[in-house]
């Protein structure tokens, strides 16, 4: 079965801090796709990222980056100098090869305090 | 185009009503899919279409449920009898079918949030 994990329910730091989320996936598809959404107080999912199971490498983007393991099946996601802004829950997601629907983790609430 | 848009942004019914949603895709996205989500949890796979055709309902899907996407345009969920459980928010998404199908990211709609009194 697929499945994703994300342990942490909720984060609270302090502004500039730098705050890791954790996810952690199984799935016995050779092929598969792993992605972040933001989901902020409105509402609506944004998307952040997505990376493939053949590409290890690292990405940056701005103060965002993402640690993708695949030996250990993590997608940690890394906020740099964390703003208020940043506040919001995050959502890791693992896409089926066939249908590519999406299996979302229960979410890490990061509380960003001035 | 400026997105996914889902109407109405707010459902209140009473227990045993039937209640309909909208959802209008990006223009040209062979995909939607629908999704539920309650309170402090991740988005659950509902139900998906490529263009008219329904091809995949997830056992969350009672018969009370029923979803349809005439013409491979706007889609519609539909929920008989409603009950106190049903409370939620249903999220709409649209991907593009290019490539390999997981590879495309889903655009979410701003969902409708669905009480049952």
């Amino acid at each position: 079965a697929q499945k994703v994990t994300q342990a942490q329910t909720e984060i609270s730091v302090v502004e500039k801090e730098d705050v890791t989320l954790d996810c952690v996936y199984e799935t016995r598809d050779t092929t598969y796709y792993l992605f972040w959404y933001k989901q902020p107080p409105s509402g609506e999912l944004v998307f952040l990222i997505r990376r493939n199971s053949f590409d290890e490498q690292n990405e940056i983007s701005g103060r965002y980056s993402w640690n993708f393991q695949k030996s250990t099946s993590s997608f940690n996601f890394t906020i740099t100098a964390s703003q208020v802004v940043d506040s919001a829950v995050y959502f890791c997601a693992l896409s089926e090869s066939n249908t590519g629907k999406l299996i979302f983790g229960q979410g890490t609430t990061l509380q960003v305090k001035p | 185009d400026t997105g996914v848009s889902q109407n109405p942004r707010h459902k209140i019914t009473k227990r045993g009503q039937n209640v309909t949603f909208r959802c209008d895709p990006i223009s040209e996205h062979n995909r939607l899919y629908w999704y539920r989500q309650t309170l402090g949890q991740g988005p659950e796979f509902l139900t998906y279409f490529q263009n008219e055709a329904q091809l995949e309902k997830s056992r969350l899907l009672s018969d009370r449920f029923s979803a349809e996407r005439p013409k491979g345009s706007f889609s519609t969920l539909e929920i008989q009898r409603t009950e106190q459980g049903d409370s939620a928010m249903y999220l709409c998404a649209s991907s593009p079918l290019t490539g390999y199908s997981s590879y495309n990211e889903q655009f979410f709609g701003p969902g409708t949030r669905l009480t049952v009194l």
